[in-house]
């Protein structure tokens, strides 16, 4: 298994600022992905972020409103720019398990961000 | 319509009964099945997962996928207060993206 962390784990912001989540991870991992968990809404992958190679964005999503790092194998950040209330949700970090199976997949607590 | 069907809820039951949480889904290339449980406030965690049509079973907890009608479930026997979380049903296909659900809350009543 792995043992992911999130910072922070909540933050309030103001319309237009932007802010980082921070994602590591206890042991080495190849993918990295990263999800918005809207009330009533299920999972929605924002990216995959694999290490020495840009993000692969899903459709709707943008490298200019969420860029990603991924400096090594065991850390990323996602960055939420400009923001507005409707980016107001959970971002949650997500890797998959050893030998590469995408389906066992762990999650990170989550950051839970609201903007006013 | 969306790729996976799931009833929100919220299920309320009495523990120690029986649960069923289901889900539907309409892209037959699925072949990966997961269930996930979310308490609050933390990130989901795996519980369950099937390759293709059977059933699987782990403690008081079955899952059970029938492909021909694209439908998927979860038992929970015996079901206490600690189960009160939400469930989240996933599913995949070779090597697409995981489709979740939008989740089923459920609470047992000691």
């Amino acid at each position: 298994s792995a043992v992911i962390s999130q910072k922070p784990s909540r933050d309030i912001c103001q319309r237009g600022t932007s802010l980082t989540i921070q994602c590591q991870v206890d042991s080495q991992v190849t993918m990295m992905f990263w999800y918005r968990q809207q009330p009533g809404q299920s999972l929605t992958l924002i990216a995959t972020a694999n290490q020495g190679s840009e993000a692969t964005y899903e459709s709707g999503f943008v490298i200019d409103k969420f860029p990603i790092s991924r400096p090594n194998l065991t850390f990323s950040t996602l960055t939420v720019s400009n923001m507005s209330p409707e980016d107001s949700s959970i971002y949650l970090c997500s890797v998959e398990a050893a030998g590469g199976f995408q389906e066992t997949q762990y999650f990170g607590p989550g950051t839970r961000l609201l903007v006013l | 319509q969306k790729e996976v069907e799931q009833d929100p809820g919220p299920l309320s039951v009495p523990e120690g009964a029986i649960v069923s949480l289901n889900c539907t889904y309409s892209n037959s290339a699925f072949q990966y099945f997961m269930w996930y449980r979310q308490y609050s406030r933390k990130g989901p965690e795996l519980l369950m997962y099937t390759y293709s049509s059977g059933n699987k079973e782990d403690g008081r907890f079955t899952a059970q996928v029938d492909k021909s009608s694209k439908y998927i479930s979860l038992f929970i026997r015996d079901s206490q207060p600690s189960d009160s979380a939400t469930y989240l049903c996933a599913m995949r296909g070779g090597y697409q993206k995981v489709t979740f659900g939008t989740g089923t809350k459920l609470q047992v009543i000691p």
